[in-house]
């Protein structure tokens, strides 16, 4: 099946930094999302990106599918920011998410 | 317009019984699926419905069942719990391809 890939699986920052996080896939996608966890386990979404490019506020996201990964841009950072940031996707026929292992993000003041 | 609801909250429960659990899917979607999440892994697709049948399943044994009703709820149903089952059960709505979930239902199995 397809495989996902998030790296770096940890990350600290401080408040202000900014940061790029990765995720790489084996196969083509017909559904990419970025989220993030909150600390209560809640999975908000960030970006709906199958391919390109699109922004909200202080997050960024790209997905280049010919090369089979997708990049989250945080500028700016804040301490509300911190918590696992996962990438999911599906491809062909199934509709299943398939998550990678996330990145946990700690941003000190 | 109100995201997608789970209950309980929080359910405790010992190894052999059984638990329910729901998810009212956001207004106007049909297709709800169901995952699993382990503390520090990433969720793990359990099945998903559509119309009401069981549209698609990820690797987990018939102890796990599910409905989804007319008004596209669903309920998630586990038998003969494990120490193992003790995880946060999410659920997720859709209508199209992008996926939104719920605040989840942590269960745990003593």
């Amino acid at each position: 099946g397809i495989q996902v890939e998030q790296s770096p699986p940890d990350l600290i920052l401080q408040e202000g930094a900014n940061s790029t996080l990765r995720c790489n896939f084996s196969d083509s996608v017909n559904n990419l999302q970025w989220f993030h966890q909150n600390p209560w386990g809640q999975l908000i979404n960030l970006f709906y990106i199958p391919s390109g490019t699109k922004q909200n506020g202080r997050l960024s996201a790209t997905t280049v599918a010919t090369e089979r990964y997708s990049l989250l841009y945080i500028s700016s950072s804040q301490t509300t920011d911190s918590g696992v940031y996962f990438c999911a996707l599906f491809s062909g026929g199934y509709n299943k998410l398939i998550f990678g292992a996330g990145t946990r993000l700690a941003v000190h003041p | 317009d109100a995201g997608v609801t789970q209950s309980p909250t929080h359910l405790i429960k010992t190894r052999g019984q059984q638990v329910t659990l729901r998810c009212s899917p956001k207004s106007g979607h049909d297709t709800v699926s169901w995952y699993q999440q382990a503390l520090g892994q990433g969720p793990q697709f359990i099945f998903q419905y559509y119309e009401e049948e069981e549209r698609q399943r990820g690797n987990f044994p018939d102890r796990f069942s599910g409905h989804q009703f007319p008004n596209y709820s669903s309920e998630l149903n586990v038998n003969a719990l494990l120490l193992g089952d003790s995880a946060l059960y999410l659920c997720a709505s859709s209508i199209t391809n992008e996926q939104f979930f719920g605040p989840g239902t942590r269960l745990t199995v003593l």
